[in-house]
């Protein structure tokens, strides 16, 4: 079955270092998306990403964030200078469309710890 | 904009016993989903429900929505230990499509 894949699993990474979370959405989806969940608390969105834009953006989404699809198959999210709120596990989630039928696929998530 | 809560936060029951989950949301929605978390893993998608359908059944899982109400029920039924998670409805928000999360029902099922 197909599934939403993300690299790495967990990532740690120093206050104020660039990072790139990656994710392979599934193959013919058009619509992806990023999330993350804070220990503890909900998952909150973050972007939506279709046609190689933005469509939808949260305001968690500073200007410390972007969003890119450099490839067919990858959709990257970066956090440019790192802080230790930014502490979370960030999911990325695809669908095909955007209807009143649509569910958004999931991957497992990668674990941000910033120390 | 918040959307979809869950009630109650945390529910604890006996292996084979049948689990009420709650949804409450504010705005009006064009599909209800419901998904589960296992501890410090990934969502997974349990079932959607549009805004014209009263009830839905996947396996031992039951989704009822009541537009009046604006809320939803997810039942387990016949729970077992595996059920173990943390259940999310999400809803869209204003004219989105994009699922908004509630906090979770943290399930625990004894064996």
């Amino acid at each position: 079955e197909p599934e939403v894949t993300q690299t790495p699993s967990h990532q740690v990474t120093q206050m104020g270092q660039e990072v790139i979370l990656r994710c392979v959405p599934i193959s013919n989806h058009l619509y992806f998306y990023w999330y993350r969940q804070i220990l503890g608390q909900k998952v909150e969105f973050l972007v939506s990403f279709y046609n190689n834009e933005i469509s939808e953006k949260s305001e968690i989404f500073d200007d410390q964030f972007s969003v890119e699809r450099p490839d067919g198959s990858n959709f990257t999210l970066k956090i440019r200078s790192t802080k230790l709120e930014d502490s979370a596990m960030y999911f990325c989630a695809s669908s095909s469309r955007q209807s009143v039928n649509t569910e958004a696929f999931f991957g497992q998530g990668t674990r941000l710890t910033v120390v | 904009s918040q959307q979809g809560e869950e009630d109650p936060q945390a529910l604890s029951i006996q292996e084979g016993e049948n689990a009420t989950m709650n949804c409450s949301y504010k705005t009006s929605i064009n599909n209800l989903q419901w998904y589960r978390q296992n501890s410090g893993r990934g969502l997974v998608h349990l079932i959607l429900i549009r805004s014209n359908e009263r009830e839905k059944h996947s396996g031992r899982l039951r989704v009822t929505l009541d537009t009046s109400k604006k809320s939803s029920s997810l039942l387990i039924t016949a729970s077992r230990a595996a059920d173990t998670a943390s259940y999310f409805c999400a809803t869209p928000s204003g004219g989105s499509y994009i699922p908004t999360f509630g906090r979770g029902t943290s399930l625990i099922v004894h064996p």
